[in-house]
């Protein structure tokens, strides 16, 4: 089992760019989270699928954020224009009613 | 709505010595419970889950914790700890009535020194 995915470890882009980041879940897993992880907000849910339907996005910033999981096998994230303010760590989970299992994260830094 | 609550934001700790990372949660129904442990640069790893059954649940690496349904608390404890052990710790509750989406609690950093 190589776990939950994400790529890339690390993206420096300027503000304005498109930024995408992307996730594999765990074969199986039917749930998938995306969370932000701030030093000033520490871990915030921004959108969760189930059977790769958006459930709530509730927690996703604005409409510069949008989430899709066109199969069961791969999600992603994508943020345009990215901001400065959206520098953080972004983390996808997957589960199936359980733990979370989390990926490694991408760490976004926006100029 | 649930929440959680921990009490300390930062732990230090000599090596040997025993450490208890303190969890308070808020929840209108019957909760599931976990700790997670994350070190620098990496994914959150679950630590314990607290399902049902037991109050005294085990986990990796030596910890353990204790479900307390009327003080409304999950305390993390190791008896003894290790320079390995630093890291944030995370607690989290999910239940039914959320679909079981996880809420955090700010997280506890432990630094263990020698």
């Amino acid at each position: 089992d190589a776990g939950v995915i994400q790529s890339p470890r690390h993206e420096v882009t300027e503000m304005g760019q498109e930024v995408t980041l992307r996730c594999k879940p765990i074969s199986g897993h039917d749930y998938l989270f995306w969370y932000r992880q701030t030093m000033m907000r520490g871990l915030e849910l921004l959108i969760y699928f189930n059977n790769n339907v958006p459930i709530d996005d509730s927690g996703m910033p604005e409409d510069r954020f949008s989430a899709k999981m066109p199969n069961a096998s791969f999600s992603t994230l994508k943020i345009q224009p990215s901001e400065p303010r959206d520098s953080a760590v972004y983390f996808c989970a997957s589960s199936t009613l359980g733990p979370l299992h989390f990926g490694n994260g991408t760490r976004l830094t926006v100029t | 709505a649930q929440s959680v609550t921990q009490l300390d934001s930062q732990v230090p700790v000599f090596e040997e010595a025993p450490v208890e990372l303190r969890c308070n949660y808020s929840s209108s129904v019957s909760v599931y419970l976990f700790w997670y442990v994350q070190y620098p640069n990496q994914g959150l790893q679950l630590l314990l889950k607290y399902l049902s059954g037991s109050t005294l649940v085990k986990g990796i690496n030596g910890f353990e914790a204790e479900f307390n349904k009327s003080q409304t608390s999950f305390h993390l404890r190791k008896p003894s700890v290790h320079i390995s052990d630093t890291a944030e710790y995370f607690c989290a509750v999910s239940d039914k009535a959320n679909d079981y989406k996880l809420s955090f609690g700010a997280g506890t950093t432990v630094t263990v020194r020698a």
